[in-house]
């Protein structure tokens, strides 16, 4: 099983600011990685796949890059309903599909 | 508009059963593989299971092997979690989902309670 492993387990930014979320896979998952974002009381929604690619819909403040077993989420300038939680999956070698603990992003 | 349904949820005792529903529309449902992802409490995402296009594939993780069963109506565009054995850990909110890689549609869960 791929253990994928997120830092830090919570961001304190300020709106405006900028946020870089890490992710780690326990062995290479290729560009096999999607972010999501997940806020209280919300089904989870899909930010990026293939580890830089954005999902339908999300803004350009979200980009996605690494490859191998290391994986970065940053957000460009952080608005005020960024503020959630977000988790990395990979789906290289599977089963099981595995998810990171998640990263909450909140406000400094 | 696609659209992920989920019930069936509620407060069950330990050892005992309970069935999922999800409804999916606006979407030609059976093209999609689709998959059961939970969130229990104080954690994060966990993928339960998944099914294939046709219900002839499924998988399992192994926190609820041989006490969860994932099968799908595709003439009533439905999917289905019958949930045996039920443990106190089991207590999450159960989100279907379409397609695997990645988790592209999420319904808005349900949630299911196992305590005495």
């Amino acid at each position: 099983e791929i253990v994928m492993t997120q830092s830090p387990a919570t961001l304190s930014v300020s709106p405006g600011e900028r946020a870089t979320l890490s992710c780690r896979a326990s062995q290479s998952v290729s560009s096999s990685l999607a972010w999501y974002q997940q806020k209280p009381g919300q089904a989870p929604s899909l930010l990026i796949y293939g580890a830089s690619t954005r999902a339908t819909g999300i803004p350009a403040r979200f980009s996605g890059s690494g490859s191998g077993t290391e994986f970065t989420l940053t957000i460009s300038s952080l608005q005020s309903e960024d503020f959630a939680v977000y988790y990395c999956q990979q789906y290289n070698n599977w089963p099981p599909l595995t998810f990171g603990g998640g990263t909450k992003v909140e406000i400094k | 508009e696609v659209q992920l349904v989920e019930s069936g949820g509620g407060l069950v005792q330990p050892g005992r059963s309970l069935r999922l529903s999800c409804a999916a529309s606006g979407f030609t449902f059976s093209s999609y593989s689709m998959s059961w992802v939970r969130l229990a409490p104080g954690r994060g995402l966990e993928w339960v299971s998944y099914i294939s296009s046709s219900g002839d594939t499924t998988f399992y993780a192994d926190s609820v092997r041989g006490r969860f069963t994932f099968s799908r109506d595709n003439a009533k565009n439905s999917l289905y979690l019958q949930m045996n054995s039920l443990r106190d850990e089991d207590t999450a909110v159960y989100y279907c989902a379409r397609k695997a890689i990645p988790f592209d549609y999420w319904g808005q869960g349900t949630l299911v309670t196992v305590s005495s």
